[in-house]
């Protein structure tokens, strides 16, 4: 069965901490995504790699880093966690060879910043 | 512009309805576009995807693409309590661009 595995379901962290989103898929997968959702915002892209230790911007980049040093595992990096970053976090990957066009989502990660 | 929109409803029907989602997109060259479906406190789920224009059936649930005027539908005949959930538009070129979402309740 495909999967994608993100390290927490909820996360709680302090206004100024450096946060760590891990995402591991088991597909071989060459694309990776990571969004975030907000109510009414629907999935806005932060990052996607699209190969190991290579990284695009998305639409809403602006503090937040990400590192693929293998090709199962893409990390999101909060650089200094604020409330506006209070989100449901979701990692995605995906294969797209000729029509095949689906992408594969973890559960998401709730994080919460006070 | 957003690449792809979408109103957020939210849609109540009852039980038996049709179902209409409907999203617009901005860029005529696309040519992958997806439903996704996502149950509460779940990650979305491939619902249906077609590719450049025409419609896609499948069990209860249609696709349709209008290149001509950038639209995207899709309709859930003889919806079901279980169709209850969140209904995403996306399109793809070289990343995967979501609409807001359609919350959609099918009461019984």
């Amino acid at each position: 069965d495909v999967k994608v595995t993100q390290s927490s379901r909820y996360l709680v962290k302090r206004t100024g901490e450096k946060v760590f989103l891990e995402c591991v898929q088991d597909m071989d997968h060459e694309n990776m995504f990571w969004y975030r959702q907000d109510p009414g915002l629907g999935l806005r892209l932060i990052y996607f790699s699209y190969d190991v230790k290579m990284k695009e911007k998305g639409d809403i980049p602006e503090g937040y880093s990400v590192s693929r040093e293998k090709k199962e595992r893409f990390s999101l990096i909060l650089e200094s966690a604020s409330t506006n970053q209070t989100s449901m976090y979701l990692c995605a990957s995906s294969l797209w060879q000729g029509l095949n066009t689906e992408a594969f989502f973890g559960q998401g990660t709730r994080l919460t910043v006070v | 512009q957003k690449e792809v929109e979408q109103d957020p409803g939210p849609l109540s029907v009852p039980e038996g309805a049709i179902v209409s989602l409907n999203c617009t997109y901005s860029n005529s060259a696309f040519q992958y576009f997806m439903w996704y479906r996502q149950y509460s406190r779940k990650g979305p789920e491939l619902l249906m995807y077609t590719y450049s224009s025409g419609n896609k059936e499948d069990g209860r649930f249609t696709a349709q693409v209008d290149k001509s005027s950038k639209y995207i539908s899709l309709f859930i005949r003889d919806s079901q309590p279980s169709d209850s959930a969140t209904y995403l538009c996306a399109i793809r070129d070289y990343k995967l661009s979501f609409g807001a979402g359609t919350t959609v309740t099918v009461r019984a």
